[in-house]
This record gives C-alpha cells, structure tokens and sequence, in this order.
C-alpha cells in the first residue's frame, strides 16, 4: 500500500537549517506530484511548495519562497525539503502528500520541526 | 490567494445526527474543492474530491456538495470514529488554501 515515511525534523535554532525527507513507497512515484504541507501547533494546514513529476515545476508559498528548496530523487523514491534561515513561526509538524488537480490524497505521518533558541 | 472560510469552527453532537459544516471560498472554485478529516496527533485523510467525490475507502455517509463559491459537508449519521477535525481546501489555482476547520466534538 502507499506508504510515505518523513524525517529529518528536529530542534534547530532561528537562522539554523534544517533538511527533511520523504521516502515513498507502495506507488509509481514518478506518477506523482509531491508537496509538503506544515502545520504549526494548535494551528490549520498550511501548503508550502509542490514538485512535479519531472521537476519543471516548482513552486512555494510566499512565507518560504526564497529559504527553502525543494528536490526529488525519482530513481530513489524520495522527496526532500532543504530549509535555511529558519525563523520561529517555521515550527510545525511538516508533511508530504501526493498531490494533483484534486487535492493530496495521500500523507505521510509528519515530521516535527521546532525553530528555538 | 483564494481564501476559504469554513463554518462553524466547532460544534457539539451527538451519535447519530447529521452534521453539515460550510465552506466559502473567496471567488468561484468551480468544483476545485476537497475535504479532509484529521484526528489527534494523525495526518490529515482526504474524504471528498472535486467537492462531491467519494474518496475510495470512505463511508457513505460523508457526502458534499456545491460548486462555485459555497460547499458543504454533510455527515448523514454521525459515528463515533467521526469525532474529528474537518477542513477544507481549493485546488483551483496556486497556492492551494486550506479552510480554518471545524472540530466536531461530543455533545
């Protein structure tokens, strides 16, 4: 069955880095978009970039553009996020999903990342 | 970027009642709409797509409806697995937005 697996996460302090991952499994993973999605503590979901399939589209949320970089490995059906410059208001449990036209149907469990000093 | 405004942000009922919750985005979506439940300390699981789409899986008693700006969520019987946030999100253009969500809790 589909399977996604985030880690990385961790205690990082303001202006540290940080780099998650997503190992999938259980589906054609080149098939699929990829996003991650975060959500801060006690707080809604919150999109924060998307991947396609052949990496010629990219995108973030305006909160991220700039500090964090998105990357996939099809041959090794993993996703990445690389997050520099971390400020406080980044600490939330980070995801990733597939992702097409009509939503993300499939998460992973979340990954925590907490920005403090 | 699209904003979506659910409503309530919670509600209290019991085992058996039907449940309807809102969703407004603001400006026409089309059908671009999908709904999420997530418990406690899990992911978020998709229920609904295309804002009538049953995701494969997913009891029939979770239903929506609507097209353009306003969408609802019906649960028809409420169970005691559906005790639950649920949250909204348009994947009409980029950025996809996600709604504030609604915790439904036991009355």
């Amino acid at each position: 069955q589909v399977q996604l697996v985030e880690s990385g996460g961790g205690l990082v302090k303001p202006g540290g880095s940080l780099r998650l991952s997503c190992a999938a499994s259980g589906f054609t993973f080149s098939d699929y978009y990829m996003s991650w999605i975060r959500q801060a503590p006690g707080k809604g979901l919150e999109w924060v970039s998307y991947i396609s399939t052949s990496y010629s589209t990219i995108y973030y949320a305006d909160s991220v553009r700039g500090r964090f970089t998105i990357s996939r490995d099809n041959a090794k059906n993993s996703l990445s996020l690389q997050m520099y410059s971390l400020r406080a208001e980044d600490t939330a449990v980070y995801y990733c999903a597939t992702t097409n036209n009509w939503g993300f149907d499939y998460w992973g469990q979340g990954t925590l990342v907490s920005v403090s000093s | 970027d699209i904003q979506m405004t659910q409503s309530p942000s919670s509600l209290s009922a019991s085992v058996g009642d039907r449940v309807t919750i809102t969703c407004r985005a603001s400006q026409s979506i089309s059908n671009y709409l999908n709904w999420y439940q997530q418990k406690p300390g899990k992911a978020p699981k998709l229920l609904i797509y295309a804002a009538s789409s049953l995701q494969s899986g997913v009891p029939s008693r979770f239903s929506g409806s609507g097209s353009g700006t306003d969408f609802t969520l019906t649960i028809s019987s409420l169970q005691p697995e559906d005790f639950a946030t649920y949250c909204c999100q348009q994947s009409y253009s980029t950025p996809p937005t996600f709604g504030g969500g609604t915790k439904v809790e036991i009355k």
